[in-house]
Order: structure tokens, then C-alpha cells, then sequence
């Protein structure tokens, strides 16, 4: 089975800090991806990967940078948190090409104070 | 551009009844079609998806979606509700036209739940 983890579960973090969530995917996937689930708004794309160093915006970046280093690794960065950030992250990866589901990881509750 | 669109952001529905849960898309070509259901405390977990062939889509947990062209549906259904099918579930589409191929545009999610 495709196992996606993330960091931790719950982070409280304060206006300013910058934050790092961390997920792994542990099947060879090309693709990864970061989101933000929000009430009543879905899933909303923030970055997503294609290849080790490749990066390309989703839908609200603004606030976010990413990193892929490693194929398995894929780091989403707030440089300077805000309570606007304050949000369900989540992890997916898929294998290459269109017709393939994506695998998420379980999430990341992140609350800026 | 694609969108789809879960009009009921709430369904309730007895258990043993039937169960439905709407879904609407727009894509420029033709659509890929993906369900998933995300548990309380947990990440989302795929269910089904359309990609070409059969209009009716069956996948796990007993869930079926029919996809219909004419109308840009893609409902998922379950003949018999249960309890343990309480969840929130997205609906999700990606237009194999797009320049952005690789990302799957989601709704905004339907609570669905089941009454004993």
C-alpha cells in the first residue's frame, strides 16, 4: 500500500515563525502535492512536484514556498506564518500521468496564534 | 479552466435507504472523474474514479457514481446507507485538455450523514 506521512499531526505555531511540513511518500511517486482544506472551500492547491527540484504554483501560493530535494520528500515552507494560515495541510502524491487517483497523507493541523 | 461544483454542502439520509451525493463539472475536453471520502481525524481516501468506458463506475465500499455527459454529472450513490458511511466526501475532476494536467481540481465537499 502507498503510505503518505506527515510530520505531525498538530502544530501551534505563532504570527511570524516560520513553519516546515514535512511529508514522505514511500512509493516512487513523480508527483506531489500540498493542499489546504478549509471549510466550505475544498481542497484548494498550493504547489505541487513533478520531479526532484521542479515546482509549479497551484491555485494560492501566495505565503508558500516548497522544496523537493529528494524524490520521496516534499516540504511546504510558510516564511512568515499568519493567522490567515491557520488551516488543514495536506500532503498527495500519484504516479506520472493523468489517470491516476492521488494519495494523501492524513494531514497536518496547523494553528497560527 | 475546470470546476465542479457539490451543491449540497450537507445530506442526510436514513440508514438502509438509498444514498446520493450530486456532483457537476465544467472542462474545455473531457473530464477524468474522481471521488473521495475523508473519515473524522483522517486524510482523504480514494473511492472511484471515471476515466473512460462504462458510464457506471463502481468502487469500494459498495459506492457506485454514474457518469452522464449530457448533464456533466458524476453523482455517487450507494443502494443501501450506513451508519459507518458518514464521512465527507469530494468530488473531484481533471480535464485532460488542460494545460494543467496534473492537478485535480476539487469541490468544496458534502457532509453526508447517516441516520440509524
Amino acid at each position: 500500500d502507498v503510505k503518505v506521512t506527515q510530520s505531525s499531526r498538530y502544530l501551534v505555531k505563532r504570527t511570524g515563525e516560520k513553519v516546515f511540513l514535512e511529508c514522505v511518500q514511500d512509493m516512487d511517486h513523480e508527483n506531489m502535492f500540498w493542499y489546504r482544506q478549509d471549510p466550505g472551500l475544498g481542497l484548494r492547491l498550493i504547489y505541487f512536484s513533478y520531479d526532484v527540484k521542479m515546482k509549479e504554483k497551484g491555485d494560492i501560493p501566495e505565503g508558500y514556498s516548497v522544496s523537493r530535494e529528494k524524490k520521496e520528500r516534499f516540504s511546504l515552507i510558510l516564511e512568515s506564518a499568519s493567522t490567515n494560515q491557520t488551516s488543514m495541510y495536506l500532503c498527495a502524491s500519484s504516479p506520472p500521468g493523468q489517470f491516476y487517483e492521488q494519495y494523501f497523507g492524513p494531514g497536518t493541523r496547523l494553528t497560527v496564534t | 479552466a475546470q470546476s465542479v461544483a457539490q451543491p449540497e454542502d450537507q445530506v442526510n439520509v436514513a440508514e438502509g435507504n438509498p444514498l446520493t451525493v450530486k456532483c457537476t463539472y465544467s472542462v474545455s475536453g473531457n473530464p477524468y472523474l474522481f471521488w473521495y471520502v475523508q473519515y473524522p481525524n483522517r486524510g482523504l481516501q480514494f473511492l472511484l474514479k471515471y476515466i473512460t468506458g462504462d458510464n457506471l463506475v463502481k468502487g469500494s465500499y459498495g459506492f457506485e457514481a454514474e457518469f452522464n455527459k449530457s448533464q456533466t454529472s458524476f453523482h455517487l450513490k450507494k443502494p443501501s446507507a450506513l451508519v459507518s458511511d458518514s464521512a465527507l466526501y469530494f468530488c473531484a475532476v481533471r480535464d485532460i485538455a488542460s494545460g494543467s494536467a496534473r492537478q485535480l481540481t476539487f469541490g468544496s465537499g458534502t457532509q453526508l450523514t447517516v441516520l440509524p
